[in-house]
């Protein structure tokens, strides 16, 4: 069975850095790109960034350009997302999303039950 | 940016109900790379549909998708009670992939 657990969320200041990880069982998980989308609360759904099975095909959403990175370690079966300079927009839940493909990104077939980042001081 | 947008926002129906959802985007979906998805309050989104009309693994036969280039549907032929949901489209024929607002079907 495909799970994907994510962890790391919490409440940071304005400024602030966290450290999401998302882990990964039930697939082989350097077959597959990976991704962050996040949820405001209350509101629909925005891609974050991606990457592809072996890290050599890497986007991000423009909003978040610059200030997050997100890499993944395929020997842990782990997905990370770094994320600096945290603005109070930022403050979501972020679900890791498994790509149907391996490089080129698609649509997401299985997802997290997400971690919540609230950006406040 | 393909921008989505999704009609209407709310829809109040009751169980045994025909529904269909639309989805419109503001250039041409490269291939018809549109998929929907299902979300229900406090859980994670979970795919419907992919390639516009494609059934994912394990989605009831009562859910289609069809449409081609801007214009694009999702119909439930019946609704059953765990259909009630909030339903998402989502462009990946050119990057950024981009999702629709959302359209919520609600119990009347």
């Amino acid at each position: 069975e495909v799970q994907l657990v994510e962890s790391g969320g919490g409440l940071v200041q304005p400024g602030g850095s966290l450290r999401l990880s998302c882990a990964a069982t039930g697939f082989t998980f350097d077959d597959y790109a990976m991704h962050w989308v996040r949820q405001a609360p209350g509101k629909g759904l925005e891609w974050v960034s991606g990457i592809s099975w072996n890290s050599g095909h890497i986007a991000y959403a423009d909003s978040v350009k610059g200030r997050f990175t997100i890499s993944r370690d395929n020997a842990k079966n782990s997905l990370y997302l770094q994320m600096n300079s945290l603005r109070a927009e930022d403050t979501a839940f972020y679900y890791c999303a498994r790509d149907k493909n391996g490089y080129n990104f698609v649509y997401f077939d299985y997802w997290g039950q997400g971690t919540l980042v609230t950006v406040s001081s | 940016e393909i921008v989505l947008t999704q009609s209407p926002g709310t829809l109040s129906l009751s169980p045994g109900e025909r529904v269909t959802l639309s989805c419109r985007a503001s250039q041409r979906v490269s291939s018809n790379y549109l998929a929907w998805y299902q979300q229900k309050p406090g859980q994670a989104p979970r795919l419907l549909i992919y390639g516009a009309s494609s059934r994912a693994t394990g989605i009831p036969d009562r859910f289609s998708g069809s449409g081609s280039g801007t214009d694009f549907t999702l119909t439930i032929s019946r609704l059953e009670p765990e259909d009630f949901a909030v339903y998402y489209c989502q462009q990946y024929g050119s990057s950024p992939q981009t999702f629709g607002q959302g359209t919520k079907v609600e119990i009347k």
